[in-house]
């Protein structure tokens, strides 16, 4: 099955700053969907991506998929403390199983 | 904003006793799913289920687990005889569409189960 390795595994910054999150996979993907999980709580839906090269703006989210459709992207311009979590990249097959990667998970001192 | 509602949101069992976790997808939702996360682990797929039949299901799903949609509103998790490596968040999860362009699942608050 599919499998995303997703970098870095944590990731601490200053109020402010920005903060970035990499999915990639050996295969090409045929989509990718973005989760934010916070501290002790569920996972929520992001975004979906299908296209190759593929931008989308959420506020100061900026989610990418790339052009040979093995990697993705999360950016947050100007973290907040409200940011912080772990966010997965997931992907999706046919019959509904989604896989996870293993999750950035970001702390905002601030 | 529509949710998936699971209960008990905590359970303490002993060792092989039988479990059953409870689930009330989104009402127009027609996908629903389990999935378990092992603390400070990532989200682990165990099965999709549609029109009463079980759609996929990874290998973490065996014989001990078996689900069900027992009327029109309820979705459940049964696992037969829990192990103490069962210990995890259990979470339902239920989407509107299947297959790489769902749109995305909402997922429940999930069930902490602890396998004593």
């Amino acid at each position: 099955g599919q499998q995303v390795m997703q970098i870095p595994q944590y990731q601490h910054v200053q109020e402010g700053e920005d903060f970035t999150t990499y999915c990639n996979s050996s295969t090409t993907l045929s989509n990718i969907q973005w989760y934010k999980q916070r501290p002790g709580g569920h996972p929520v839906f992001l975004i979906q991506l299908v296209k190759s090269g593929e931008v989308k703006k959420q506020k100061r989210l900026t989610f990418q998929f790339g052009e040979a459709k093995k990697n993705s992207s999360l950016h947050i311009t100007a973290t907040q403390t409200t940011d912080v979590g772990t966010y997965f990249c997931a992907v999706n097959t046919n019959a509904g199983k989604s896989t996870f990667g293993d999750g950035t998970t970001l702390t905002v001192k601030p | 904003e529509p949710e998936v509602t699971q209960t008990p949101s905590h359970q303490v069992t002993q060792m092989g006793q039988e479990v059953i976790l409870r689930c009330v997808p989104i009402s127009n939702h027609l996908y629903f799913y389990w999935y378990r996360q092992i603390l400070g682990q990532k989200v682990e797929f165990l099965v999709s289920f549609y029109n009463n039949e079980i759609s996929e299901k990874s290998e973490i799903f065996d014989d001990q687990f078996s689900v069900e949609r027992p009327d029109g509103s309820n979705f459940t998790l049964k696992i037969r005889s829990t192990k103490l490596e069962d210990s995890a968040m259990y979470f339902c999860a239920s989407s509107e569409y299947i297959g790489p362009v769902n749109y995305g699942y909402t997922f429940g608050s999930g069930t902490r189960l602890t396998v004593v």
